[in-house]
């Protein structure tokens, strides 16, 4: 049982550049989301998925988009990095909003 | 708005010391409230969820209790062991939304 897989686990990126964070959850799950973790500033919630079909704005979206491509699929795109995006993003899933949630290993992000 | 505080953000600690590690948050009214585990370079793993409801969690040598009214949380972990050595997070979410907040940690070290 995979759980939260991303790919890629690491990318460097000029600014300016575009790319997309894949991430797939195998446990039947309906909410799924994207983290930041930047040090001194903990996890920070870009965007969710809440069920398929829906996406909503966290605490920090600009500069990002999102798309629930089917229920074990959430995608995170950078049209035009910017250095301030060098971080670790993280994919997470729960069973439903509110419940226990679930992380991938997580993808470093580096903009030049 | 929700504000997660963790304090300290490192403990050291030698093998086989009972610890408490602290977090605090500011708006009470909570729909649950979860503790993680970070080992570095990997992904979050959930270890206990307490609901609003309930006053605490025991899962093996961890327990984590809640007081609600004081905006508070404790993660208790007995006989440490080197193993334990990892970043503990706790995260709220309130009641009405959606969307975990996330403390910035504590950074654990137990020694051999």
């Amino acid at each position: 049982n995979a759980g939260v897989t991303q790919t890629p686990k690491f990318q460097v990126l000029k600014t300016g550049q575009s790319m997309t964070l894949q991430c797939a959850q195998d446990m039947n799950h309906n909410s799924m989301y994207w983290y930041r973790q930047d040090p001194g500033m903990g996890l920070r919630l870009i965007y969710y998925s809440a069920s398929e079909g829906t996406t909503d704005k966290g605490e920090v979206p600009n500069g990002y988009n999102v798309s629930r491509l089917n229920k074990r699929e959430f995608s995170l795109r950078l049209e035009s990095a910017a250095p301030s995006q060098t971080s670790v993003y993280f994919c997470a899933s729960s069973r439903q909003t509110q419940e226990t949630q679930y992380f991938g290993p997580g993808t470093r992000l580096l903009v030049l | 708005k929700q504000e997660v505080t963790q304090i300290p953000a490192a403990l050291s600690v030698p093998e086989g010391e009972n610890l408490v590690l602290n977090c605090s948050f500011t708006d009470s009214a909570i729909y649950n409230l979860q503790w993680f585990r970070q080992d570095p370079g990997k992904g979050l793993t959930s270890l206990l969820l307490i609901q609003s409801s309930q006053r605490e969690q025991t899962s093996g040598r961890l327990n984590a209790s809640l007081d609600k009214s004081s905006g508070r949380s404790t993660l208790y972990i007995a006989a440490s062991q080197p193993g334990d050595s990892a970043t503990y997070l706790c995260a709220v979410v309130n009641t009405g939304f959606q969307k975990l907040v996330f403390g910035t940690g504590t950074r654990l070290l137990v020694s051999p």
